[in-house]
């Protein structure tokens, strides 16, 4: 059983696209977080947020905790944006998503 | 101000050998927690320490140990090791326990059993 679900697996895109990776979870949460790791392993942390909507630069973050549901918007995609998204929610433990893997073809 | 450290960067160990792994967090972050990542089972929670207590668990057997020293360095041990513990190890840091702060995640340590 898996506690967090993304979509798509794999996904490639043409520079410029707008993007989106969905992720749904069906434990009660008190955080919802998005990382990026690139290829080597190294993970970023994205956003964390709880509610609503976070803005970074190119990347938006949303969730709707009534759905249990959360997507990563990533506009005008870049090759830079070539990684693995990860979803992971929060409650006593980390559960995480197994990733998308995101390439953006220049 | 320094990012979180891992060492070593690289391990090869036998089945059967225990390993240790290093943590040193960024300065001031009191809450350290650990990962385990594998191809087949994608990323997985081992545990938080937090005040040099562990503070959460995942699902992993006895095994998988750890602890974290009064200047919130941590380690984490692995006794008996198993072929299918070949991982990359992944730790991170962050100012306060309980997971509703940013996670600062170090290079990690691969681990290779045979």
């Amino acid at each position: 059983k898996n506690e967090v679900e993304q979509s798509p697996q794999n996904l490639t895109a043409q520079e410029g696209e707008f993007i989106t990776i969905n992720c749904s979870y069906s434990v009660g949460i008190s955080a919802l977080h998005w990382l990026q790791q690139h290829p080597g392993g190294g993970i970023v942390s994205l956003f964390m947020l709880s509610s609503g909507k976070k803005k970074h630069g190119r990347l938006i973050a949303t969730i709707n905790i009534q759905e249990k549901h959360s997507s990563l918007h990533i506009t005008a995609s870049h090759p830079r944006d070539s990684a693995v998204y990860i979803c992971a929610v929060t409650g006593n433990q980390f559960y995480f998503g197994t990733g998308t893997s995101l390439t953006v073809i220049p | 101000k320094a990012g979180v450290t891992q060492t070593p960067r690289y391990l090869i160990k036998t089945r059967g050998q225990q390993v240790t792994l290093s943590c040193s967090p960024i300065s001031g972050h009191r809450s350290v927690s650990w990962y385990q990542q594998t191809p087949g089972q994608g990323l997985q929670f081992l545990f938080e320490y937090f005040s040099e207590t562990q503070r959460n668990k995942g699902n992993f057997p006895g095994r998988f140990s750890g602890r974290q020293f009064s200047n919130s360095r941590s380690e984490m041990n692995v006794s008996t090791l198993e072929l299918g513990d070949s991982a990359l190890y992944l730790c991170a840091s962050s100012p306060n326990s309980g997971f509703l702060y940013e996670q600062y995640f170090g290079p990690g340590t691969r681990l290779t059993v045979t």
